[in-house]
């Protein structure tokens, strides 16, 4: 099956420590996005790919960081200076020319 | 900055009768769309209008854009228990901007 794959699906993480959330894709699609959700909210955009080694900050990239070695994979770190980092984390992708995103299922970060 | 606004914030109605849900935003466009997150799950693409298009369907989805009141809506006919989710419209151009969303439950 094609699709988005996020794990974990929860995530803890300790005062200090950086985590890092998976995204793979089988879709071939060249890019790939990073959103975050707050309860009652929508989506802010963190970080978003265009290209193989390429990547641009979204609205809110503070205290995150991504990278893009493969076409399948674009995994988020949460630093440990994102200091309020407890959220819902959507990982999309679309293809080249298209605006329609395709979603994983998410990862729910909680702090300890 | 959020562009899209949808409107009601949440909406609750019984199986059968129709739901629209409503979307503003403040800047030119090139496409809007609509998207379903069921709870705790990723979101779901239901359809695209482009900013030349004033009407499009699909299935029990019937989607409206006006570009000089810069809004949109979403009308999901004889709904059903599975249509209850949060409804999120995003425009473009470039970047996806997302609403908060209506919260809509279907009642059996």
């Amino acid at each position: 099956d094609g699709g988005i794959t996020q794990s974990p699906k929860y995530l803890f993480r300790k005062e200090g420590q950086n985590v890092t959330l998976s995204c793979e894709q089988n879709l071939n699609h060249d890019a790939m996005y990073w959103y975050r959700q707050d309860p009652g909210q929508g989506l802010r955009l963190i970080y978003y790919s265009q290209i193989v080694n390429d990547f641009q900050k979204g609205d809110i990239a503070e205290g995150y960081s991504v990278s893009r070695e493969k076409k399948e994979s674009f995994p988020l770190t949460v630093t440990s200076a994102q200091k309020n980092p407890t959220a819902f984390y959507l990982c999309a992708s679309s293809q080249t020319g298209s605006d329609i995103q395709y979603f994983g299922a998410g990862t729910r970060l909680s702090v300890l | 900055s959020q562009q899209g606004e949808e409107d009601p914030q949440a909406l609750s109605i019984q199986e059968g009768e129709n739901a629209t849900m409503n979307c503003s935003y403040k800047t030119s466009i090139n496409n809007l769309q609509w998207y379903r997150q069921n709870s705790g799950r990723g979101l779901v693409h239901l359809i695209l209008i482009r900013s030349n298009e004033r009407e499009k369907h699909s299935g029990r989805l019937r989607v409206t854009l006006d570009t000089s009141k810069k809004s949109s809506s979403l009308l999901i006919t004889a709904s059903r228990a599975a249509d209850t989710a949060s409804y999120f419209c995003a425009t473009s151009p470039y970047k996806l901007t997302f609403g908060k969303g209506t919260l809509l439950t279907v009642n059996p």
